[in-house]
């Protein structure tokens, strides 16, 4: 099986513009979930979809939102962007009921 | 906002030693993961823990959990160069539907 692929791997954009960034689950994964990773704040949850439908969502602003379609691929957006969203941003997905989660690479955002 | 805390924070042996890592959590749990990311890329889920156990076994991996300490360690035996990585603890909230990561512990393993 394919493992998440996530696209693109390199990103540089510049403040006040926006950006999207695509997640590819594992076939038969129906939960994605979006994570962001500064060497400042480290690992933290954005928000989580399973079924096209947000179960969770993690203390992150507006400026940050997603969606997921029906075939399980997800996107996040950030509009607005600031130089603290600089940041690796990664997509992991799951079986239903499942704990473990398997990563993407993940994006590198830049913002200058 | 993460769960724990994860020490050291650094670590650098020779190859051939065991590497121990600590993790700590602050709320009840029902299951405690350990991944791997090799420098700035994605994570692999190494192996997880349910609070039931105490502990467990993969290869060279050895999980072990103390719920009444809220703690866990990771030990690497006969550490090899390819184990040079970063290693997060991971605990699921409420919901399962999210993740709560400790700070990592950076593994260098000197050949």
């Amino acid at each position: 099986k394919a493992g998440v692929t996530q696209t693109p791997r390199y990103l540089i954009k510049t403040r006040g513009q926006q950006v999207t960034l695509s997640c590819s689950p594992i076939s038969g994964h129906r939960s994605v979930s979006w994570y962001q990773q500064t060497p400042g704040q480290g690992l933290q949850f954005l928000f989580e979809y399973f079924s096209e439908t947000q179960r969770n969502k993690g203390n992150f602003p507006g400026r940050f939102s997603g969606r997921q379609f029906s075939n399980s691929r997800s996107e996040m957006n950030v509009s607005t962007l600031e130089l603290g969203d600089s940041a690796l941003y990664l997509c992991a997905s799951s079986l239903p009921g499942a704990d473990e989660q398997y990563f993407g690479p993940g994006t590198r955002l830049t913002v200058t | 906002s993460q769960q724990g805390e994860e020490d050291p924070q650094a670590l650098s042996i020779q190859e051939g030693e065991n590497a121990t890592m600590n993790c700590s959590y602050k709320t009840s749990i029902n299951n405690l993961q350990w991944y791997r990311q090799n420098s700035g890329r994605g994570l692999v889920h190494l192996i997880l823990i349910r609070s039931n156990e105490r502990e467990k076994h993969s290869g060279r991996l050895r999980v072990t959990l103390d719920t009444s300490k809220k703690s866990s360690s990771l030990l690497i035996t006969a550490s090899r160069a390819a184990d040079t990585a970063s290693y997060f603890c991971a605990t699921p909230m409420d919901s399962n539907y999210q993740l709560i990561w400790g700070a990592g512990t950076k593994l260098i393993i000197k050949p």
